[in-house]
């Protein structure tokens, strides 16, 4: 029944490892994203595929790397962490379609800690 | 010219209160301005939004009001309930692609 779906929901992990993050949403959108939500709560895009095409490639380090394997799924790829990648990472995604386009769903979110 | 402004930081309101948040933004080609509401340990969810065409819009206990000529925009929540107790984030979008940016957020707490 989940709308968007992030794993893992907690990632600890140390500096200069490489780790993923993986979203799905079943609600037929065609758009997904990647945010960071650091810990004053403020949330700032990453990126955004529209069926499978990069559409919006903010100003992110080249360690962050997204895959959109299909609409469906887009995932985060990190190298070489850092102590300031730690944050909550969401996902979400959208339709331009219907009465509820543009309306951005979104993930519950992982949260990342850098040690 | 992308930042939406938001005010207050962080509010109390007592229950049955009035809670109000503000928000500002620069950029005219913004065309769609939303409001997320964020519990903790949970993503933000659309609350309501609103397109530059209307100055009001009303739903349930929650309302916008949208001035265009000021480029401002603003939250009311009628009868605050301690359950509304979240961060609030207003959001404008411009362009095809729905690139929203969000402001800074507002944390609600309602107190009995």
């Amino acid at each position: 029944d989940t709308a968007v779906s992030q794993t893992p929901k907690y990632l600890v992990t140390q500096m200069g490892n490489d780790k993923s993050i993986k979203c799905e949403q079943n609600l037929g959108h065609d758009t997904m994203y990647w945010y960071k939500q650091d810990s004053k709560k403020f949330l700032k895009i990453m990126f955004s595929y529209n069926n499978k095409e990069l559409i919006i490639n903010e100003t992110v380090p080249n360690r962050f790397s997204p895959k959109s394997p299909d609409k469906a799924h887009l995932n985060l790829h990190i190298n070489s962490l850092e102590l300031g990648d730690s944050a909550v990472y969401f996902c979400a995604s959208s339709s331009r379609q219907g009465l509820a386009g543009f309306e951005q769903f979104f993930g519950p979110g992982t949260r990342l800690t850098v040690l | 010219q992308q930042q939406v402004k938001q005010s207050p930081q962080s509010l109390i309101v007592q229950k049955g209160g009035i809670s109000i948040i503000n928000c500002a933004y620069e950029n005219t080609a913004f065309d769609y301005f939303p409001w997320y509401q964020q519990f903790p340990g949970k993503g933000p969810a659309l609350l309501i939004a609103i397109r530059p065409d209307v100055s009001e819009k009303k739903e349930g206990r929650f309302t916008i009001s949208f001035n265009k000529s000021a480029k401002q925009f603003s939250l009311h929540i009628m009868d605050s309930q301690p359950g509304d107790s979240a961060t609030y984030f207003c959001a404008a979008r411009a362009g095809g692609y729905q690139k929203v940016t969000f402001g800074t957020g507002t944390k609600l707490q309602v107190i009995p």
